[in-house]
């Protein structure tokens, strides 16, 4: 099973939205609406912000949403802030019964 | 509340296996499935695998069959992680996620326990 594909980096200004892709096949992003997102701080524990391709938990800001087209789930930021500044992982199930990560996003604020 | 507390960190020889553990509480122990996660040094997360605690079945992703076990303890609700064979490769973090059973996402995270694998 391979790693989700996702852009090394993405950047923005503060207030600006940003998108991050999450592409897969249709064996794992593509065949369920099992796609969750993860945001990561350095050295800190990865923080749950998206489940089912685009619910937020509670106590996750709405300006975080996901979304889905086909084998590529996308993760929207928007109004960007400095602390949005983190890692962003994808992680889908399979048809497997197996589950995967996406490569990680960079994401910085100019 | 989903409490995960994971053991202390390790430090292994290339060749030797480590047995990471975690501790669940704040919830029905077979209410949740546990996954584990590796991240080595400025890495991404990689999935290893996950375990049913009702009835101890087992996924285990690609890159890790033969090498890693998973188990559970319902008297102490404890999982269990053991990865064989290590290599410097296996220095990382490694986390236990906690996934409500049906839900396909783990919402709930260990602080991580660090394995080192040094000669």
């Amino acid at each position: 099973q391979s790693a989700l594909t996702q852009p090394a980096s993405v950047s923005g200004s503060p207030g600006q939205s940003i998108t991050i892709s999450c592409t897969g096949t249709s064996s794992d992003v593509g065949a369920y609406n099992y796609v969750s997102w993860y945001q990561q701080h350095p050295g800190e524990v990865p923080k749950f912000m998206i489940y089912d391709v685009s619910n937020r938990p509670s106590g996750v800001s709405n300006r975080f949403s996901g979304s889905k087209s086909g084998n590529t789930a996308s993760l929207t930021i928007s109004g960007l802030q400095a602390d949005d500044e983190a890692d962003y992982y994808c992680f889908s199930y399979t048809t497997s019964n197996t589950y995967v990560f996406g490569t990680g996003t960079k994401v910085t604020v100019l | 509340q989903v409490h995960l507390v994971q053991s202390g960190p390790e430090v292994k020889k290339p060749g030797a296996s480590v047995k990471v553990s975690c501790k669940a509480s704040g919830y029905i122990f077979s209410n949740y499935h546990l996954h584990w996660v590796r991240q080595a040094p400025g890495q991404g997360l990689e999935w290893m695998g996950l375990i049913n605690p009702r009835d101890g079945d087992t996924s285990y992703a690609q890159n890790f069959q033969g090498r890693v076990s998973m188990t559970r303890d319902t008297s102490t609700t404890t999982v269990y992680m053991e990865l064989t064979s290590l290599t410097f490769d296996d220095t990382a973090v490694f986390y236990c996620l906690g996934e409500c059973n049906g839900c396909y996402y783990p919402e709930s995270w260990g602080r991580g326990t660090l394995v080192t694998v040094s000669p």
